[in-house]
């Protein structure tokens, strides 16, 4: 258990709605990031919040929006849905670096979406 | 532009055998190199992971050889069992480039299998 832990587990939804899907990080960790794992592409990074702040942005699409909270959790909101947004959703989380250092990131078990 | 290319894309290998994956990068800004290992339903997780400075890192079974000027770096797992069989991805992170920075990016995976 990486000690985080993102709901649902399963997803499924028609397209054109809204989902959000919810990542709780590891105790202590300031930092999550988003990624979107599919078949042909792989693991795409999506985007980064550290401490409630938008830290980096990656492919992520302008009807996909992020945020995190004061408690740190964070959510990732997908509207418009398309087949194509079919995909596993993982959340990572880790620690504040300072300086240079290999702050492993930690996956939860993935949002598996599935849009019909 | 994929910036992290792997291969192969799936592995068969014999219980016993040594499994190498290869990965290729572009990013000359690419300074640390971690492979993670991730089982079906399950998120990746860390196996080992490797910094431009060194040219070899074992952690028991597990050996990642890395060629700076050639710009690859490559997954070696001795005595390959059963359990080792799962999905095993490249990843490269840029500079440090601020706190709780972890922006991976992946190569697109490979498939293991160990038979017995």
């Amino acid at each position: 258990d990486s000690g985080v832990t993102q709901t649902p587990k399963h997803l499924i939804t028609a397209t054109g709605q809204r989902v959000t899907l919810r990542c709780s990080p590891r105790s202590g960790d300031l930092s999550v990031y988003w990624y979107q794992q599919s078949l042909d592409q792989g693991l795409q990074f999506l985007i980064q919040y550290y401490n409630g702040e938008e830290r980096a942005k990656g492919n992520i699409l302008e009807r996909f929006s992020a945020q995190q909270f004061p408690d740190l959790h964070s959510e990732l909101n997908l509207s418009s849905l398309e087949l194509g947004d079919s995909a596993l959703y993982f959340c990572a989380s880790s620690v504040e670096a300072t300086g240079w250092m290999n702050t492993e990131a930690f996956f939860g078990q993935g949002t598996r979406l599935t849009v019909v | 532009q994929q910036q992290v290319k792997q291969s192969p894309q799936s592995l068969i290998v014999q219980k016993g055998g040594i499994s190498i994956i290869n990965c290729a990068y572009e990013n000359t800004a690419f300074d640390y190199f971690p492979w993670y290992q991730q089982f079906p339903g399950k998120g990746p997780a860390l196996l080992i992971a490797i910094r431009p400075d060194v040219s070899e890192k074992k952690e028991g079974r597990f050996t990642i050889s890395f060629n700076k000027s050639a710009k690859q770096f490559s997954l070696h797992i001795m005595d390959s069992q059963p359990g080792d069989s799962a999905t095993y991805f490249c990843a490269a992170r840029p500079t440090y480039s601020g706190a709780g920075s972890y922006q991976l990016t992946f190569g697109k995976g490979t498939k293991l299998s160990v038979i017995p």
